[in-house]
């Protein structure tokens, strides 16, 4: 079945020591999104990929980082996690970006700070 | 910024019982899609039921079903003949049309007993 995949589903990492979170999808989507969402709160987009192009949210912190090697692959790289980092990260996708797409998520991978 | 308000943390449902969700969601625009996805417990998020503003039909999904209301800005689950599969998070979401970042709502948790 065509899905969207996070490796790991939980990450450990160490205050300050940089950690990066996977996504693959074979859905052939055109966008990719990576979204926060900390505990007891409503999912909160970071940025996005259209193709190779990448959008920012205005109040993404910029320890947050996000590459995209190929149309399959994205990944998010936090440089100097905080305590305040923690969270579940969600990655979706959609064929294309607008309103009317639905977005196709995977099953988040959980990020703790020690 | 359009802000969506789930008002109940949590709510519980005997089997094969129904069981409303409530939303509501603030905006200035006059476009825009509104979804219901479902997050059981440690798997992905889901998509439900999607609801296009324009359309004054309800979207209807099987057992689930919307009441959609434009002017009061509520949009609301429904959920006849509850089963224990659908014991999970339900967010509802808001997109603009000329948008693509989901707007979330904080989450009801279901419970479904027996």
């Amino acid at each position: 079945d065509a899905m969207v995949i996070q490796n790991p589903r939980y990450q450990v990492t160490q205050f300050g020591k940089p950690v990066t979170l996977s996504c693959s999808q074979t859905l052939n989507h055109n966008v990719m999104y990576w979204y926060q969402q900390k505990s007891s709160q409503a999912p909160k987009l970071l940025f996005h990929y259209y193709d190779k192009d990448f959008n920012n949210e205005a109040d993404t912190p910029d320890n947050f980082q996000s590459r995209r090697p190929n149309t399959s692959f994205c990944f998010l790289d936090i440089r100097s996690p905080g305590l305040g980092d923690a969270a579940m990260y969600l990655c979706a996708t959609s064929r294309v970006r607008g309103g009317n797409q639905p977005q196709h998520f995977g099953d988040g991978t959980r990020l703790s700070i020690l | 910024a359009q802000t969506v308000t789930q008002s109940q943390p949590e709510m519980s449902v005997q089997e094969a019982e129904t069981v409303t969700l409530s939303c509501t969601y603030d905006t200035s625009e006059n476009n825009y899609y509104l979804f219901w996805y479902k997050q059981p417990p440690s798997r992905q998020m889901i998509l439900v039921i999607r609801q296009e503003a324009y359309k004054q039909q309800n979207a209807t999904e099987n057992r689930f079903s919307v009441n959609f209301q434009k002017a009061a800005k509520s949009f609301s689950l429904k959920i006849s003949d509850s089963q224990l599969g659908d014991t999970a998070m339900y967010f509802c979401a808001y997109v603009s049309n000329s948008g693509y970042a989901l707007n979330f709502g904080k989450g009801t948790s279901l419970l479904v007993t027996p």
